[in-house]
């Protein structure tokens, strides 16, 4: 039943050594997004898929990366990854892009940096 | 700038009494409200959502209250029930070319006590 599987649940990685985070959705929507969320934080968009349009936001650090080679997955890749970008990581569909339009949340990735 | 609120860190209600939820946002150009619900462990799930032409959306136990002028909002819960305990997240959108993204707050803990 699972409709946004993230890979892996837990990554350890260390401080600057390059990091892909996996999303796969078997909702065939459109719209695939990735936030970030720091503790006691509220989850941040990073940017968002719409098919295979890419949308950065615009405050988005281009230490992060993002890949989507077809409908049903989506890579992020932090290129050098930080003390500071130690996050959950959350992956989300839908099927257009309009907030009226229910995001499907993934149970999130924990990346943790040594 | 944090432009959605929610002030409370957490809330304990007793089960059967109304639990409430409050959010406030600063940015006027918000016209879509959402409130996701997360328990751990699980990403964030879609509960409840309100247009700012409508002052009051219900579905079921939980209704969303919006108060434009003071720009608020609060999500009702009645009866509120253990499995109620999780932490909900406000969210907001404005209007825009492109501006597909959601706003979130940092989320508020709520614990029901049987």
């Amino acid at each position: 039943d699972a409709m946004v599987i993230q890979n892996p649940r837990y990554q350890v990685t260390q401080f600057g050594k390059p990091v892909t985070l996996s999303c796969s959705q078997t909702l065939n929507h459109n719209v695939m997004y990735w936030y970030q969320q720091k503790s006691s934080q509220a989850p941040k968009l990073l940017f968002h898929y719409y098919d295979k349009d890419f949308n950065n936001e615009a405050d988005t650090p281009d230490n992060f990366q993002s890949r989507r080679p077809n409908t049903s997955f989506c890579f992020l890749d932090i290129r050098s990854p930080g003390l500071g970008d130690a996050a959950m990581y959350l992956c989300a569909t839908s099927r257009v892009p309009l907030p009226t339009d229910t995001q499907y949340f993934g149970p999130g990735t924990r990346l943790t940096v040594l | 700038d944090q432009q959605v609120k929610q002030n409370s860190p957490s809330l304990s209600v007793q089960e059967g009494r109304i639990s409430i939820l409050n959010c406030d946002y600063t940015n006027s150009m918000f016209d879509y409200f959402l409130w996701y619900k997360k328990y751990p462990a699980e990403g964030p799930t879609f509960l409840i959502s309100i247009s700012s032409i409508k002052d009051k959306n219900e579905d079921g136990r939980f209704t969303v209250f919006l108060n434009k002028s003071a720009k608020h909002l609060s999500l009702h819960i009645v009866p509120s029930q253990p499995g109620d305990s999780a932490v909900y997240f406000c969210a907001a959108s404005a209007p825009g070319a492109g501006s597909y993204q959601l706003t979130f707050g940092k989320g508020t803990k709520l614990s029901v006590i049987p």
